[in-house]
């Protein structure tokens, strides 16, 4: 089993639909928990991070956290085709781990 | 500040030979990473620095990988001698860990390595 798993996709959502990334991670001391966007070509960028239960909110971004599931999910509202890209899902615990990623096409 | 700046960009080596990639992080942070990115495998951390002393070289995957930081605003990852299963993106990322940071890594654009 891998450290953190997540679907590799392709994900297409229409413009000004939610898009929903997945997460999940096997090590429950896990305590951070990051969401790397990659465009194609491009090196990784932080957009969110995690370390409680719950959601977290940063502008058209959701970050939700469930650590009982070992369950991290990043929430786009209003895709735009802008956000098409690679999410990278990090987990920091004992090690720093991340996801293969998961890749988003927003179709206009 | 520029960002982390990697050199070079592309590198097409032949198998056997070495190959030096090189890493300037953004200046003021404490910790460095390397990582190697492949369509099978992902994002993997190679090493990673602090203060430029190596921590954890646990992902390096054998002894043809060494990496150095001779000083606050220099590093290298050297393998030698490259074989293609070498051929991969190498990131170097760095990070400021005194505000909390250790995690929040800024990455530079890659050195795309093809060996052949």
């Amino acid at each position: 089993q891998k450290e953190v798993e997540q679907n590799s996709g392709p994900l297409s959502v229409p413009e000004g639909a939610i898009a929903s990334l997945n997460c999940t991670y096997s090590d429950r001391g896990s305590q951070s928990f990051f969401w790397y966007r990659q465009y194609s070509g491009k090196s990784p960028e932080l957009i969110m991070f995690i370390y409680s239960n719950g959601d977290k909110e940063d502008g058209r971004f959701t970050a939700q956290l469930n650590k009982a599931s070992q369950y991290v999910s990043l929430l786009i509202r209003d895709s735009q085709p802008s956000d098409s890209a690679t999410y990278l899902c990090a987990v920091a615990g004992n090690q720093f781990y991340f996801g293969t990623g998961t890749s988003l096409t927003v179709i206009p | 500040d520029a960002g982390v700046i990697q050199s070079p960009r592309h590198e097409v080596t032949e198998m056997g030979q070495e190959v030096t990639l090189r890493c300037k992080p953004i200046s003021g942070h404490d910790y460095l990473f390397w990582y190697r990115q492949t369509m099978m495998r992902g994002l993997e951390l190679l090493i990673y620095f602090n203060n430029n002393v190596p921590i954890d070289d646990s992902g390096m995957p054998e002894d043809r990988f060494s990496a150095k930081m001779p000083n606050a605003s220099f590093s290298t990852l050297k393998i030698q001698p490259s074989e293609p299963r070498d051929s991969a993106v190498y990131f170097c990322a760095s990070s400021l860990a005194s505000t909390g940071g250790f995690y929040i890594q800024y990455f530079g654009a890659g050195t795309r390595l093809s060996v052949l």
